[in-house]
């Protein structure tokens, strides 16, 4: 069975950092694209950021970019996303999602999600 | 980035109802267009993609259509599992862009 765990969210000040993981189960996490997405209170959802199964493709929405990073340590089945320079337009439910190939292709999907970490920018 | 948007924003229906759920795209996306379900804690589960492949495992009463802008999902015979909230997504271009979401309340 595949399972998505993600874990790292919370309340931070603005302007602080956090490291959110997402731990997979039943897949070797490698071989497949892997994205964030977000969901704030009363907005719809947003992907912030995509890595492929490689490593070597990124994506960021430019409401992150050069603030936070997506990586992966497939050793440990492990993806990560390093978030730097926190707005409170930042907090937002945190998803993992698993596409069913290694990279992210157009017309796409994601077969498997996790169940969220919160991460609130407060003061 | 695309825009989708999905109608209605919420609806109430009867177990047994059938239900159909509209999305539609600003521009064309082809056959592009996923479908999921999401309930309040729970990890979203994807039920269609490619507009009308239903991902295994997915009852038949779920069912998708359409192309070019105008998609939809329909829910034939409402079970009690099925209460909950559905959006769409597009995957034509990066990024992917998502509706805001139908909630499927119970009448």
């Amino acid at each position: 069975e595949v399972q998505l765990v993600e874990s790292g969210g919370g309340l931070v000040q603005p302007g602080g950092s956090l490291r959110l993981s997402c731990e997979a189960s039943g897949i070797t996490l490698r071989r497949f694209a892997m994205s964030w997405v977000r969901q704030a209170p009363g907005k719809r959802l947003e992907c912030v950021s995509t890595i492929s199964g490689s490593g070597n493709s990124t994506y960021y929405a430019d409401s992150v970019k050069g603030r936070f990073t997506i990586s992966r340590d497939n050793s440990k089945n492990t993806l990560y996303l390093q978030m730097n320079s926190l707005r409170a337009e930042d907090t937002a439910v945190y998803y993992c999602a698993k596409d069913p190939t290694i990279t992210i292709i157009g017309g796409g999907h994601s077969d498997y999600w996790g169940q969220g970490t919160l991460v609130t920018v407060s003061s | 980035d695309i825009q989708m948007t999905q109608a209605p924003s919420s609806l109430s229906a009867y177990v047994g109802d059938r239900v159909t759920i509209t999305c539609r795209s600003s521009q064309y996306i082809s056959s592009h267009l996923n479908w999921y379900q999401h309930k309040p804690g729970k990890a979203p589960k994807l039920l269609i993609y490619l507009s009308s492949t239903l991902e295994s495992g997915v009852p038949s009463r779920f069912s998708g259509s359409g192309s070019a802008t105008h998609f939809t999902l329909t829910i034939n015979s409402l079970q009690p599992d099925d209460f909950a909230t559905y959006f769409c997504q597009q995957s034509y271009t990066t990024p992917r862009t998502f509706g805001q979401g139908t909630k499927v309340e119970l009448k």
